[in-house]
């Protein structure tokens, strides 16, 4: 098992470009979310999915843009890229308890991302 | 709004000693509460806290929920340079199928 993959690991853009960061898992989970981590504020969650075709705004979505046309994969896209979207980014996938909420999360590995 | 607040956000000790981590959580439809060491990358799980009052226990690490109070601690004993890295808790939510993390508290265990 792979775990859940990410690429780029780091990635340089300018204001203004788009970019899509990759995430994969292959533990069949149903729940992939997305958070940024920015110094002294934890994570953030951008965007979610419970399921493949279901995706759902997270805390911070503004400028994010994601789709799950499969189970594994979970691409997030950023749309005309800002100096405020600098951060790490993280995936993460997990099962779902009962009604719907994700417990134990495992995380790729990152994205750190500098906009100029 | 859902929020959890870790204190301290930044701790300083000498190898050897007892450390104790807080985590106070006010959200909606609550589940459980999670446990994540960060070191240079990314978090891995340590604890899932569903029941008040259960202590959970990995070698020198321990945790405990307390449902009332709305909130939970992590000890680590008997402290390694190995541990220093930033913990984090989350709180996983029932029905908005999320986890809210805290800010996170960055542990320096000095040798």
């Amino acid at each position: 098992n792979a775990g859940v993959t990410q690429t780029p690991k780091f990635q340089v853009l300018k204001t203004g470009q788009s970019m899509t960061l990759q995430c994969a898992q292959d533990m069949n989970h149903e729940y992939m979310s997305w958070y940024r981590q920015d110094p002294g504020m934890g994570l953030r969650l951008i965007h979610y999915s419970v399921g493949a075709g279901i995706t759902d705004q997270g805390e911070v979505p503004n400028g994010y843009n994601v789709s799950r046309s499969t189970t594994e994969d979970f691409p997030l896209r950023l749309l005309s890229a800002a100096p405020s979207q600098t951060s790490v980014y993280f995936c993460a996938s997990s099962g779902l308890i009962g009604p719907g909420a994700p417990y134990e999360q495992y995380f790729g590995p990152g994205t750190r991302l500098t906009v100029t | 709004e859902d929020k959890v607040v870790q204190s301290p956000l930044s701790l300083v000790v000498h190898e050897g000693d007892t450390v104790t981590l807080n985590c106070s959580y006010e959200v909606t439809n609550f589940r459980s509460l999670l446990w994540y060491k960060q070191e240079k990358k990314a978090p891995t799980f340590l604890f899932m806290l569903t029941s008040s009052g259960i202590e959970k226990k990995s070698g020198r690490l321990s945790s405990i929920l307390d449902k009332k109070e709305l909130s939970s601690i992590l000890n680590i004993t008997a402290t390694q340079t190995g541990d220093s890295a930033i913990y984090l808790c989350a709180a996983s939510i029932q029905g908005a199928q999320k986890l809210v993390f805290g800010q996170g508290t960055r542990l320096t265990i000095n040798p």
